[in-house]
């Protein structure tokens, strides 16, 4: 059982926006920052959004994240055959421990 | 350009020992914060433990705490991981990461490809 909860799966079509959910509580996401991962099959995650909002070189302008209050989100918009990987959310607690979501499946139809 | 390469991987009997060794190259790595991520058969990731710049501080996820001991040496810009008492759900590919720590911010920027510990009789 992870400490920040994600949905097991998401889905969309090509060029449709979809947005996945990260649940936490106010020692972690409440308090801290969230970062996210994109895990392409078979390789090492990847830093996609850090601090909330902030992108990476290289990561395209179509993710982006936010927080409110004890929850993120990651949102895709411009859907792409090559963005189906899994995501992870991840945060620090306030423990100065790394706890992540359990990880969302995205398949694009 | 930055990497990390993994390595010390392999079967080991429940109760025994393994070291893992991450080797580091591209960047000051005596500067930064590393960590060990792992992730269990067709799981989600789970962070491990990590180490300061200077060693002096460590942290471990509670399932570990006790039985597993990071450690680095500059000299050498390699970081380690120590598991004693291996038990079944230790099985998992795992991974060093480096860590970017600043004010109100905190990631892992760069990722090995991951060495893969078996915990089996």
């Amino acid at each position: 059982q992870s400490v920040l909860t994600q949905p097991p799966s998401a889905s969309g079509t090509p060029g449709q926006r979809v947005t996945i959910s990260c649940s936490g509580s106010s020692s972690n996401i409440g308090s801290n920052i969230v970062n996210w991962y994109q895990q392409l099959p078979g390789t090492a995650p990847k830093l996609l959004i850090y601090s909330h909002n902030q992108r990476p070189s290289g990561v395209p302008d179509r993710f982006s994240g936010s927080k409110s209050g004890t929850s993120a989100s990651l949102a895709i918009s411009g859907l792409q055959s090559e963005d189906e990987a899994d995501y992870y959310c991840a945060a620090w607690d306030d423990s100065l421990k790394v706890v992540f979501g359990g990880g969302t499946k995205l398949t694009v139809l | 350009e930055v990497q990390l390469v993994e390595s010390g991987g392999g079967l080991v009997q429940p109760g025994g020992s393994l070291r893992l060794s991450c080797a580091a190259s591209g960047f000051t790595f005596s500067s930064y914060w590393m960590s060990w991520v792992r992730q269990a058969p067709g799981k989600g990731l789970e962070w491990v433990a990590n180490i300061r710049p200077d060693g002096s501080e460590k942290y471990y996820v509670d399932s570990v705490e006790g039985r597993f001991t990071i450690s680095r040496d500059n000299t050498k810009n390699s970081l380690y991981l120590q598991m004693n008492s291996l038990r079944a759900g230790d099985t998992a590919v795992y991974y060093c990461a480096r860590e970017v720590t600043m004010i109100a911010v905190d990631y892992f920027d760069y990722w090995g490809q991951g060495t893969l510990v078996t915990v089996s009789s």
